[in-house]
Parts: structure tokens; sequence; C-alpha cells
């Protein structure tokens, strides 16, 4: 049972705007940066987001994310096909010791 | 480019060790500012960091996994490596390799591909 509580689904068309909630405490989100991973089917997890709201080079600008308190976001604008993947919010726990992962959420392009 | 490459076996007997190695290329492990890490996904089921290393060999265990986790590096072969003792079925899972960012363990912004892992007798 991951700390990092997120909702196991979401969906838009092509062109819409997703949002994927990531709720957290003050151990991890409330106190340290969130990332955010993109799983595309059958393949490792890429780096999308980190430090609350910044893009590695290449993710386009699409991708943004936010951070209040202990929650964060990640927005989709402009949805495309291939951004049909699994979402994946992180932190660093300090009560735990451990970097944990939020519980998932699968975007699908209707 | 920078690119890890994964090896291993992909059956492990319940109780044995499980072994994996992973191989960077196009960087030097020894040139410092990286931390490595592994991180396992089990059928269906979301992510867990298992643990990290930096280039000096300073180790960091998820605690959960502490006490059978043994993660090491060999520069010498531009490597490093994850064992995981007294494995249970619990532990089938894809396992991937992966490299924090500079100067900090976390997030990891390159990975492998992943190697399936399946305990069974």
């Amino acid at each position: 049972q991951s700390v990092l509580t997120q909702p196991p689904s979401a969906s838009g068309t092509p062109g819409q705007r997703v949002t994927i909630s990531c709720s957290g405490s003050s151990s991890n989100i409330g106190f340290n940066t969130v990332n955010w991973y993109q799983q595309l089917p059958r393949t490792a997890p890429k780096l999308l987001i980190y430090s609350d709201n910044q893009r590695p080079s290449g993710v386009p600008d699409r991708f943004s994310g936010s951070k209040s308190g202990t929650s964060a976001s990640l927005a989709i604008s402009g949805l495309q096909s291939e951004d049909e993947a699994d979402y994946y919010c992180a932190a660093w726990d300090d009560s735990l010791n451990d970097y944990v992962f939020g519980t998932g959420t699968k975007v699908t392009v209707l | 480019q920078l690119q890890l490459q994964q090896s291993g076996p992909g059956l492990v007997k319940p109780s044995e060790t499980l072994s994996l190695i992973c191989t960077v290329s196009a960087a030097s492990i020894s040139s410092g500012s990286y931390y490595w890490g592994w991180i396992r996904q089990p059928p269906g089921k979301g992510l867990e960091w298992i643990g990290s290393i930096y280039f000096s060999g300073s180790t960091y265990y998820n605690p959960s996994l502490k006490s059978r986790v043994t993660i090491s590096v060999d520069t010498s072969k531009n490597q490093f490596s994850l064992k995981l003792s007294s494995v249970t079925a619990a532990d089938t899972a894809v396992y991937y390799c992966a490299r924090g960012m500079p100067l900090s363990m976390f997030p990891m912004d390159v990975w492998g591909k992943g190697t399936t892992v399946t305990v069974s007798s």
C-alpha cells in the first residue's frame, strides 16, 4: 500500500487537458520535491517531471507539474494518442527513509 | 549516449539469491557525480525502489528490503550489481537499473530496459 495516492484511471479525447493528482503527507510531498514518471506499455519508466515542475530535456511542454501543500498534480494538455500510458508520482519520504512511488494512474485516450 | 545494459538469470529458485548486473556504456561510473540504483515492478503492480549506490561505494537501501539486499559497484568493469537473498514468489518482478540525476539519488533519469525475474522451483 503506497503512501502516495493517485486515481487509478483518467481519460480524455485528443486535444483535451487531463490532470492527475497525487496525494501524500507532510513527510513526503509536504517536505520534498515530487517527480513524475511515464511508463508506456511494456517499457521502462521515463522521467517526465522533476523538482515538482521541471521538465528534462526532450519532454514536450504539454506536460506540466505543480504542487500545493501535501498534494501534487500532473497536467497533460493537448492530449495525444501516444500519451496513453501509466503515470507515477514519486517523492522521498523522511519518515520511511524510502523513495516512494504513487499507486499509478492509467491514462486512456478515447 | 548513456545506456544501461542489464544481464542476469530470468529464473531463480525460492530461498536462493537473485543476482543482476547493470553495465554502463558511454559514461564512466567512477567519474563521480551520479548515483546508480535498482527499482522493481511486480506483475501488474507499481514501482518499488530497492536501493542505490554512489561510485565511492556508499549504499542506501529500502528499509523493507535492507536485510536481504546488497548493491555493489565494480568500477573496473563499469558495472553495478544487485543481490537479493532468500527470494520468494513475492520477489517475482521486472527489475530495472537506473541512474540518478547529477549529485542526487533521485529522480532517476536514465533507465535500463528491465529484466523479468521469476522466482519458482
